[in-house]
This record gives C-alpha cells, structure tokens and sequence, in this order.
C-alpha cells in the first residue's frame, strides 16, 4: 500500500545549489500535483499534470520545472535553489473522475541556507 | 481576490461545541469540493467530499451552495482531537486545484 511516495523526506541545500524533489504514485492515477506549503500558510500549487506528457503551470511556477515522462512518477527540479525556496513540498495524485480526492506523499521539508 | 478564501480563524471551542467553518470561491467553472484536515504541517487528509445535495459523515456535516459559489463544514459535539487546522479544497473540470488556507481549531476541555 505505497500509494503516493516522495524523496527525500528532509533536505538543506546551498543558495544556488539544484536538486530534484522525487514522486512516485503506483495507484495509476494520471493527475499528478505538486503543492509548496510556507509556514502559517496554505498549500500553493506549483505545477500539476493531467497525464503522461502533459504539465501546466499552478499558482507559483517560478523557479521550478516538472516532467512527466510516464504516469508513476512526476518529479519536481529546483534550478538555482534560493532561501525563498526554503518550505514543505507535498506531491498528491487523483484518479480521472472528477469527485476523486487527492492522495498525498508524507511531505518533502526543504532548507536552502 | 483569491479564488479560495476561508474563515481566518482560529476558533478556539470548548469540547462539546458545535463549529462551522466557511469557505467561499470565485471560479465558477469549479466543479468538486473536499474538505481536507491538516495536523502539525503534516501531509492533508481528505475528510470528506462535498455534494450538491449536501452529505453527512458523522459529526460532519459538508454543504455546497453553487449559486452563492461556497461550501461549508459542520462539526457537531467537538472532540479534543477535532485540533486541526481544515483545508477546502476545489477543482475545475480542467485537473487544477485550489487550496484554501486553513482555518485552525482548538477545542479545549
């Protein structure tokens, strides 16, 4: 029972430093959404996909660039990391029909010093 | 204006108590509503979705009002560990979501 599974769980990285923020789902949903959570604050949506091949922006794209190369994973890369990209990253996965919830990973918590 | 906007709380209740909490939207292309709950910056739970004719689960009530663009949450004889903050959620037909920012209870014995 995986369901949706996100690495690593904690990171820090450097200003300026890159790295890529890993999710997995293996319940073959094909909406897959990445979300950023600043303390005190609600979930802001990064990037989302609505299937293999397909990414559009969210509310906060800047600074991040997604792929989606098959429907189980929808990995999430910082380019250049900056300390306004210091947060908790959550992935979420739901199935087609519209009524479906989203399924969560346990949370990515990013330092960039 | 945000497309999300819910009550800015927090509601402090004590145990027994019945609360609603708020949660209005500006897109009127949306077309599903959750309610979600949230605990020390954990990953968010679904608590229930959100119907038109409006669903019961418990000591939780969800209503849609689609004229009126809001849903609401209702929760009937609080527990302690109804403590959390609660998240709506809605989607449009076209896969994107939108999270409110919370609204964070405290139910005190």
């Amino acid at each position: 029972n995986a369901g949706v599974t996100q690495t690593p769980k904690f990171r820090i990285l450097k200003i300026g430093q890159s790295m890529t923020l890993q999710c997995a789902q293996d319940m073959n949903h094909n909406y897959m959404y990445w979300y950023r959570q600043d303390p005190g604050m609600g979930l802001k949506l990064i990037y989302y996909s609505v299937g293999a091949g397909i990414t559009d922006k969210g509310e906060v794209p800047n600074g991040y660039n997604v792929s989606r190369s098959t429907t189980e994973d929808f990995p999430l890369r910082l380019e250049l990391a900056a300390p306004s990209q210091t947060s908790v990253y959550f992935c979420a996965s739901r199935g087609d029909s519209r009524n479906q919830p989203q399924h969560f990973g346990d949370g990515t918590r990013l330092s960039i010093l | 204006r945000k497309e999300v906007e819910q009550d800015p709380g927090p509601f402090n209740v004590p145990e027994g108590a019945t609360v609603a909490f708020n949660c209005t939207y500006s897109n009127s292309a949306s077309q599903s509503f959750f309610w979600y709950r949230q605990d020390c910056r954990k990953e968010p739970k679904l608590l229930m979705s959100v119907y038109s004719s409006g669903n019961e689960d418990g000591r939780f009530t969800a209503q849609l009002n689609r004229a009126s663009q809001y849903i609401s949450l209702l929760i009937r004889d609080s527990k302690l560990s109804d403590s959390a903050t609660y998240l709506c959620v809605v989607n449009t037909n076209a896969g994107k979501s939108t999270f409110g920012d919370g609204t964070t209870l405290t139910v005190k014995p």
